[in-house]
């Protein structure tokens, strides 16, 4: 069974902090990783999809990093905004298999 | 319009009741996946498709009964629904590459 960890399990940042969190998965047979961005009542959405170890990826405000040696991501937020406040998803998807793996997230509020 | 659409966004059904969730893409993405979200479960994968006529067991597939006859549609069918299936249903579609795009989710209630 893989394993996909994300922590902390949910943060509380003033508006303005910088944050980040961290995402772990198996570092052998590894084919990609992606971060989602889930708002309560709506569906989750795809922010990245990094292939490469050293890969950074960003979009607006928020960025990732991926080490696939030593399986982990990292994703990052500058200048948190109320609007950033969602449950951020990683998931991992093997080299032998077509199913991507979710962790249970990391759920982000902040506050004005 | 384009996109990823669910049918229906609610459902309350009874125990033993057969009862389809409904999957519809515009994309004709080759990958469908469905997903079910439970309290400290995140999203695990029910089952999945890389093509019409191509279906696969994901993480808890039992209870659970798929077809894809055509790309676009990935009906998802409780054969015999049970308490325990009680969850919010998120329906996907990728391309083998990209990032997927979800559905907005079938809240389903089993009494």
């Amino acid at each position: 069974i893989l394993n996909v960890e994300q922590s902390p399990q949910s943060l509380h940042v003033q508006e303005g902090d910088s944050t980040n969190f961290t995402c772990s998965f198996p570092s052998s047979n590894f084919y990609a990783l992606h971060w989602y961005r889930w708002e309560t009542a709506k569906s989750p959405e795809a922010l990245f999809v990094m292939t490469l170890n050293g890969d950074e990826k960003k979009k607006g405000r928020i960025s990732a990093t991926l080490n696939t040696k030593e399986g982990y991501s990292y994703l990052y937020i500058k200048g948190s905004q109320p609007e950033d406040s969602a449950t951020y998803l990683c998931a991992f998807i093997g080299d032998n298999t077509d199913k991507l793996i979710f962790g249970t997230g990391t759920r982000l509020q902040v506050f004005p | 319009d384009a996109g990823i659409t669910q049918s229906p966004r609610y459902k309350i059904t009874e125990t033993g009741r057969q009862v389809t969730l409904m999957c519809h893409q515009t994309w004709s993405h080759s990958y469908m996946f469905w997903y079910r979200q439970d309290l400290g479960h995140g999203l695990r994968l029910i089952y999945y498709s890389a093509a019409a006529d191509i279906t696969d067991k994901g993480e808890v597939p039992d209870g659970y009964v798929v077809s894809r006859s055509k790309t676009e549609n990935f009906p998802l069918t409780l054969e015999s629904a049970t308490r325990s299936q009680t969850s919010v249903y998120f329906c996907a579609s990728s391309e083998p590459e990209g990032g997927y795009t979800f559905g907005s989710g079938t809240r389903l209630t089993v009494v």
